[in-house]
């Protein structure tokens, strides 16, 4: 059974940062992109960055490029974002997702987390 | 980046067909994929590849796609149903892209 489990969320100040996590089971993690998606409250879907199986490609959405850094432990099968100067705006739960084409970019997120909430307030 | 644009809600009642739309100017040769998202749960994955439907999601959920639109159609929709839903596509840049959601009511 395929387990995606985030941790790290929390209560921060602006312009301070957090490292989220997330912990992966049940498939062959080396072999798929993995995304960070969120949701601030009450709103839709946003992507925020995805990393290739084998970290040759990092990408980020315009809203948080150069203020956040995805990378993964294939050996450890986790995933990572750590978020630097971050901003009221970044508030949301934050999930961790499995693309479901293996050695591929951008296809469906078939298995999701459960998410870890941000909230960045003074 | 691009846009993926859908109407904000849709409501309809049981048994009846729900139509959700899905338009981008990128969406012209990429996939579309589709998301149920019931309150306070992950999103679902529904709709595969502009129409495949993943294993357990029942037959009344299907796709289609052409040119720069997607829809997404629930047949002889059920209370259950009742959810937002969201279309997703890629970038030419391996990125991936969300649409702005359709609240679907059951009436």
């Amino acid at each position: 059974e395929v387990q995606l489990v985030e941790s790290g969320g929390g209560l921060v100040q602006p312009g301070r940062s957090l490292r989220l996590s997330c912990a992966a089971s049940g498939f062959t993690f080396e072999h798929y992109t993995m995304n960070w998606v969120r949701q601030a409250p009450g709103k839709g879907l946003e992507w925020v960055s995805s990393v290739s199986w084998h970290s040759g490609r990092m990408v980020y959405a315009d809203s948080v490029k150069g203020r956040f850094t995805i990378s993964r432990d294939n050996a450890k099968k986790s995933l990572d974002l750590q978020m630097n100067s971050l901003r009221p705006e970044d508030t949301a739960l934050y999930y961790c997702a499995k693309d479901m084409t293996p050695v591929s970019y951008g296809s469906g997120k078939d298995h999701w987390g459960q998410g870890t909430l941000v909230t960045v307030s003074s | 980046s691009y846009e993926l644009t859908q109407p904000p809600s849709v409501s309809v009642s049981p048994g009846q067909t729900a139509r959700i739309t899905c338009s981008g100017n990128g969406m012209s040769n990429q996939y579309a994929y589709w998301y149920q998202q019931k309150r306070g749960q992950a999103p679902v994955l529904v709709i595969y590849k502009d129409n495949q439907r993943p294993s357990g999601i029942p037959e009344r959920f299907s796709g289609s796609a052409s040119g720069t639109t997607a829809t997404l159609t629930i047949s002889g929709v059920q209370a259950e149903d009742e959810a937002d839903y969201y279309c997703q596509s890629a970038d030419s840049d391996a990125s991936s892209v969300f649409g702005t959601g359709t609240a679907v009511t059951v009436l």
